[in-house]
């Protein structure tokens, strides 16, 4: 079965500061990677997604991700954050034997003005 | 396109009673997903549907808890008696089509119903 971790539950950076969140995962198979975004009180968004080809994938707000496979990770990365990036955030895998999301157990990232 | 809608938004029971939340996907997509937030956790799936049948429900508790997606299209999601531990939030997702690995562009979630079982 696959499983996803992050290792980092919670983070707190100053505005300006560069960001980035690890996500590990366990298939041995073809996947394909997605971060999402829970602002407070809002629904998961996606941030961004991974299905092939380059492996460092561009989203919206100005986040990036990078599929590197040897070593089964998808960091999220940031160069400078907001205060309005304050979220939590989510890795998720989904194999291509199934159609099934799996979700990390989430990062909660605070961004202090 | 209209989004996922769910209600209520909101609820509170106490242990024992019974609960049921709704949700209407995005029209014309196939799959329909529920999944259980409990909080500080990422959300856990609970069942799949494709049209109206059951593709996984291998972690959703059959003793309290059932689903049902009639006509393929609004679903319901019941718990009965309910737990404490059932505290949490009820998230829908949607998606276009039911082939594995086709429906990766396409999971939109709705905003979720909070229960408080107290």
């Amino acid at each position: 079965a696959q499983s996803v971790s992050q290792h980092n539950h919670h983070v707190i950076l100053s505005e300006a500061a560069s960001l980035e969140l690890g996500c590990n995962y366990s298939y041995g198979g073809t996947v394909n990677l997605f971060w999402y975004v829970q602002y407070p009180g809002q629904h998961l968004q996606l941030l961004l997604k991974y299905f092939s080809g380059d492996p460092l994938v561009k989203g919206i707000k100005g986040f990036e991700a990078e599929f590197i496979k040897s070593k089964f990770s998808f960091n999220l990365r940031k160069p400078s954050v907001q205060w309005s990036d304050t979220a939590e955030y989510f890795c998720a895998v989904v194999n291509n034997a199934g159609n099934m999301l799996t979700f990390g157990g989430g990062t909660r990232l605070m961004v202090k003005p | 396109e209209a989004g996922v809608a769910q209600s209520p938004r909101y609820k509170i029971i106490e242990k024992r009673q019974s609960v049921a939340f709704w949700c209407n996907p995005i029209s014309g997509h196939a799959t329909l997903y529920w999944y259980q937030q409990i909080l500080g956790q990422g959300p856990k799936l609970l069942i799949q549907f494709q049209n109206n049948g059951v593709v996984d429900d291998s972690q959703l508790p059959k003793d309290r808890f059932s689903a049902e997606r009639l006509k393929g299209v609004d679903s319901t999601l019941k718990i009965q008696p309910a737990k404490l531990e059932d505290s949490a939030v009820y998230l829908c997702a949607s998606s276009p089509s039911g082939y594995p690995g086709a429906d990766t562009y396409g999971y939109t979630f709705g905003s979720g119903t909070r229960l408080t079982v107290v």
